[in-house]
């Protein structure tokens, strides 16, 4: 069965660092997203894309963070500068179709961001 | 804001017991999501449920929607080790395609 994978599974870095978050979506899908969860608390939204464009963004998703799709098959979320409260598990997932009416959201394993 | 919540936060219950978790949300949605996250680990998806659909199943998973009452109730029945594991539900309400997840109920299934 096919599935999102991200890599590295674990980034430490140092803050005021830039990092590079990498997934690969489900191959058929349009859709690619980016939550993060901090530890104990909710998974939250970051930011969508479709059509080689953001869809739309959250209000974490400051100037700091940026995605790219830079060939066929990655999607990945940058941080310019790190700071101690990126860190966080970061879950990359990709659909089929979004929009209204919004079809299942495949998440990867996440990649849990340390910074120091 | 729109938002899910699962109730209890936390259930413990003995193995080959049935397992319900409830989520409320505040505002008209699209289709509702519940996802299994074992510790440390990613989110698994388990149901899509949509707002013109009553109950699904899938397995031992019951998932019932009640637009009503803007709620939504997963039910594991004949519960294994192996789910022990954090649910969340997880809605679209909006005309964009992010979900918004819920704080989670923290299933522990006792031997």
């Amino acid at each position: 069965e096919p599935e999102v994978t991200q890599t590295p599974s674990h980034q430490v870095t140092q803050m005021g660092q830039e990092v590079i978050l990498r997934c690969v979506p489900i191959s058929n899908h349009l859709y690619f997203y980016w939550y993060r969860q901090i530890l104990g608390q909710k998974v939250e939204f970051l930011v969508s894309f479709y059509n080689n464009e953001i869809s739309e963004k959250s209000e974490i998703f400051d100037d700091q963070f940026s995605v790219e799709r830079p060939d066929g098959s990655n999607f990945t979320l940058k941080i310019r500068s790190t700071k101690l409260e990126d860190s966080a598990m970061y879950f990359c997932a990709s659909g089929l179709a979004g929009g209204r009416g919004t079809d299942t959201q495949y998440f990867g394993p996440g990649t849990r961001l340390t910074v120091l | 804001s729109q938002q899910g919540e699962e109730d209890p936060q936390a259930l413990s219950i003995q193995e080959g017991e049935n397992a319900t978790m409830n989520c409320s949300y505040k505002t008209s949605i699209n289709n509702l999501q519940w996802y299994r996250q074992n510790s440390g680990r990613g989110l698994v998806h388990l149901i899509l449920i949509r707002s013109n659909e009553r109950e699904k199943h899938s397995g031992r998973l019951r998932v019932t929607l009640d637009t009503s009452k803007k709620s939504s109730s997963l039910l594991i029945t004949a519960s294994r080790a192996a789910d022990t594991a954090s649910y969340f539900c997880a809605t679209d309400a909006g005309e964009d395609d992010k979900i918004i997840f819920g704080k989670g109920t923290r299933l522990h299934i006792l031997p």
